[in-house]
């Protein structure tokens, strides 16, 4: 089946640094998304991508579709201590079921 | 927000008994699904329904069977728990017609098979 491999696993930064987490796909995708899931809650949408090589920004957080369509990164930059969670990669392909495939999740944790 | 409920969102049970989970959502979304997080391996596809009375497998169903018999429900049955179904479950929907695989997520009903 599809796998997305998402990277770091884990990361521990200071508050204000940027980070940089990617997911790579052996399987082409028509949509590319990015959910935030906070302690203790549900995953929530971040950012949605529809077009090979689009770049999207929401706030601080930028997403890119890469070209190949193979591939996303999600970029957080000047971390705060709210950014504190696990980050889900997601690859949607069209085809009328809706079903997603998602990456393992990169967990992140903020020092204030 | 999606107006998702899950129940319980906590239970502890054990091994051998049937356990219910249901997830009710109040927006009309066409699709559902229920999904498994366990550390390491992010969220998993259990089973999904694309309509009412019309359901499909994932690919962690083995042990689970669904049941949607109206547009704001969908349950998920562990006829026989097992300590491997120790996880926490989330219910998710979409609504038709998007095509963008967008999902809105309720808040997890974490379960212990003793």
């Amino acid at each position: 089946g599809q796998q997305l491999n998402q990277s770091p696993q884990s990361m521990f930064i200071q508050e204000g640094e940027d980070v940089s987490m990617n997911c790579t796909s052996s399987s082409i995708f028509n949509t590319w998304l990015w959910y935030k899931q906070d302690p203790g809650e549900g995953p929530v949408l971040l950012i949605a991508l529809y077009k090979a090589g689009e770049l999207t920004s929401n706030g601080r957080l930028t997403a890119q579709f890469g070209i190949t369509r193979k591939d996303s990164f999600l970029n957080i930059s000047a971390s705060i201590p709210s950014d504190v969670g696990i980050y889900f990669c997601a690859g949607h392909t069209q085809g009328g079921s809706e079903k997603l495939v998602f990456g393992k999740g990169t967990k992140l944790t903020v020092n204030p | 927000d999606a107006g998702i409920t899950q129940s319980p969102r906590h239970k502890v049970t054990e091994t051998g008994t049937p356990v219910t989970l249901r997830c009710h959502q109040t927006e009309n979304h066409r699709y559902m699904y229920w999904y498994r997080q366990d550390p390491g391996h992010g969220l998993r596809l259990i089973h999904y329904s694309y309509g009412v009375k019309d359901t499909d497998k994932g690919e962690v169903s083995d042990g689970y069977s669904v049941s949607r018999s109206k547009t704001e429900d969908f349950l998920l049955t562990l006829e026989s728990a097992t300590s491997s179904q120790t996880s926490v479950y989330f219910c998710a929907t979409a609504w038709s017609g998007s095509g963008t695989g967008e999902l809105f997520f309720g808040e997890g009903s974490r379960l212990t098979v003793l």
